[in-house]
Order: C-alpha cells, then sequence, then structure tokens
C-alpha cells in the first residue's frame, strides 16, 4: 500500500512565525504535490516536484516555498504565517509517466492567530 | 484554463436511495478523470480513474461513467458508511505535466437511515 504521511495532523502558529510542514512518502514516486484545501474553493495545488531539487509553481504560490533535498521527502514553508493561510494543507505523490494516480497523506490543519 | 465542476454541492440521502454525482469538465485534451471520497478532517482517498468517453468502472456500491463533457457518480442502494465528500480531478494533456490535476469542489454526500 503506498503511504504517505504528514509531520502534523494540527498545528497552531502565530504569525509572522517560520512554518515547516512536512512529506514523506514510502513508494519511491518521483513526483510530490502540496496542496491547500478550503471550503468552497476545493483543493488548489501551491507547489509540486517532479525530481529532486526540482519544483514548480501551482496556482497558488505567493507567501508559500518548498524544499526537496530527497527524493521521499517535499517540504512546504510558510516564510512569514499569515491569518490567510490557515487552511488544511494536504500533500500527495504520485509515479511518474502516464496517467497516475495521485495518493494523499491525512493532512495538516493549520491555524495562523 | 481547465475547469470541473461538480453538483449538487450538498445530497442528502435516505438509506437504500439510489442517485448520481455530477462533475463537469472543461479541458484542452482529456488526459485522465479521477474520483476520490474524503472523509472529514482525512485526505482524499482514491476510488476510480476513466479515460476515455463509453468508460465504465465499478467499486461496490459505486459506479463511475464518463462521457466526452462529463462524468457521473452512480451511488445504488447507499448506506449510511458511503457519507462523505466525493471529489472530481481530471488531467489534461497540455497542462497535466508531472501528473497535474484539477480538482472540482466536490459533492459532500450524507446517507441517512
Amino acid at each position: 500500500d503506498v503511504k504517505v504521511t504528514q509531520s502534523s495532523r494540527y498545528l497552531v502558529k502565530r504569525t509572522g512565525e517560520k512554518v515547516f510542514l512536512e512529506c514523506v512518502q514510502d513508494m519511491d514516486h518521483e513526483n510530490m504535490f502540496w496542496y491547500r484545501q478550503d471550503p468552497g474553493l476545493g483543493l488548489r495545488l501551491i507547489y509540486f516536484s517532479y525530481d529532486v531539487k526540482m519544483k514548480e509553481k501551482g496556482d497558488i504560490p505567493e507567501g508559500y516555498s518548498v524544499s526537496r533535498e530527497k527524493k521521499e521527502r517535499f517540504s512546504l514553508i510558510l516564510e512569514s504565517a499569515s491569518t490567510n493561510q490557515t487552511s488544511m494543507y494536504l500533500c500527495a505523490s504520485s509515479s511518474t509517466g502516464g496517467v497516475k494516480t495521485q495518493y494523499f497523506g491525512p493532512g495538516t490543519r493549520l491555524l495562523v492567530l | 484554463e481547465d475547469q470541473v465542476t461538480q453538483s449538487p454541492e450538498a445530497l442528502r440521502l435516505q438509506e437504500g436511495e439510489s442517485s448520481s454525482l455530477n462533475c463537469s469538465y472543461t479541458v484542452s485534451g482529456l488526459r485522465g478523470l479521477f474520483w476520490y471520497r474524503q472523509d472529514p478532517g482525512k485526505g482524499p482517498e482514491f476510488l476510480f480513474t476513466l479515460y476515455s468517453a463509453g468508460e465504465e468502472k465499478e467499486k461496490e456500491r459505486l459506479k463511475a461513467t464518463l462521457t466526452k463533457k462529463e462524468s457521473f457518480l452512480h451511488i445504488t442502494a447507499p448506506k449510511p458508511e458511503d457519507s462523505a465528500t466525493y471529489l472530481c480531478a481530471v488531467q489534461d494533456w497540455v497542462t497535466g505535466g508531472g501528473n497535474k490535476l484539477t480538482f472540482g469542489t466536490g459533492t459532500q454526500l450524507k446517507v441517512e437511515l
């Protein structure tokens, strides 16, 4: 079974803090993704990575950065957290070549006060 | 720009009352259409991939179908445990590099006894 794990289920941070969200997958997948999910807006892609040290902006990259130093690990960084970044953050991974399913982690619910 | 619209936003059924969820999409060229199930506070769980018009896939009480403009998720004789949000997503030949997906906002299904 594919397993995608996220470092925290719930996080509470203060405005201006630097926040790290980590995601690890155990299936040797090339592609990894970070989404945020908000009521009425669905899942929106923040960043994705198709290889180690490679990254591409998604639809809403502003205020976020990412790091992929190892194939199995993809980190999302909020450089200076703001209240409008309060959301559910979901990580996913997929293999490459053809149409491949994305497998999701359990999510991190982030509250920025 | 790819667009995915799901309807209805919410659906309440009695146990055993069959119904269908709709996913309308606009893409340059459909590479694949995905259905996911998401329970509250959890990450989406993969259900089906459909690739071409006319294709159908089944799993227990769920059957997914695909036309050139929309997909339906038919739920036959639902049970309370089928209560969840059902998400539809598309991968486009043009924008779907790295297996990027565009998601709809989901249909929240509640099945009551």
